[in-house]
């Protein structure tokens, strides 16, 4: 079983900064078959990229993804008040798919 | 533009098994892996399994022993039982339709399962 993990924990942040998440795999993912989930309170999680690097359907052009092997990053260009979330990754590259434990981005 | 529907008891008893159903409105259950996750109170979210149309089967190695998961196409739904239910069952649970290139792409609304005595 392939193990994610996040860092750091939690992004202190202020409105129209850049955000940079860290996912790291304990193993290599498949196809880069790696998606990054965004959860606000009380809702279910929402796909934001998948396959490392392609933006879902209505996600806007400042969410992108980067990354391969082990290592990969969500970047958020200029934060929204509404990016004010926490963050999952997920790699699907093998038949035992994972979540990382998340970040939170919360307002500086 | 398709939809999940979680539905079964909130409450379970401890040893008991948890039992939920998802249907899938607005699609067809063909062609994709019908995914459990779930989330404890103040935690992460955590891959359950899933099943795929054809009735084959994936699930998280800490839980296989206790899970089954089987879809029911004729009924455009899928269901997870666990058995033996501890305290540590309790979460909010997500059915969720996934296929091998977008990942987890649509997610049902939750629904909260607490397991007690």
């Amino acid at each position: 079983e392939i193990v994610l993990t996040q860092f750091p924990g939690t992004l202190s942040l202020s409105p129209g900064e850049r955000a940079t998440l860290s996912c790291r795999a304990s193993q290599s993912v498949s196809s880069d078959y790696l998606a990054w989930y965004q959860q606000k309170p009380g809702q279910a999680p929402r796909l934001l990229i998948y396959a490392t690097s392609s933006r879902a359907t209505g996600i806007p052009d400042r969410f992108s993804g980067s990354g391969s092997g082990t290592d990969f990053t969500l970047t958020v260009s200029r934060l929204e008040p509404e990016d004010f979330a926490v963050y999952y990754c997920q790699q699907y590259g093998s038949s035992l798919w994972t979540f990382g434990q998340g970040t939170k981005v919360e307002i500086k | 533009q398709v939809q999940l529907q979680e539905s079964g008891p909130g409450l379970v008893k401890t040893s008991e098994t948890l039992s939920l159903t998802c249907t899938v409105s607005g699609g067809s259950i063909s062609s994709y892996y019908w995914t459990w996750i779930r989330q404890p109170p103040g935690k992460g979210v955590e891959w359950i399994g899933y099943v795929y149309f054809s009735g084959s089967t994936s699930y998280s190695p800490s839980l296989k022993s206790r899970l089954t998961m089987s879809v029911d196409t004729s009924k455009n739904q899928f269901s997870l039982k666990v058995s033996s239910v501890t305290a540590a069952d309790t979460a909010v649970y997500y059915c969720a339709r996934a296929n091998y290139l977008h990942g987890v792409e649509v997610w049902g609304r939750g629904i909260t399962v607490t397991v007690s005595s």
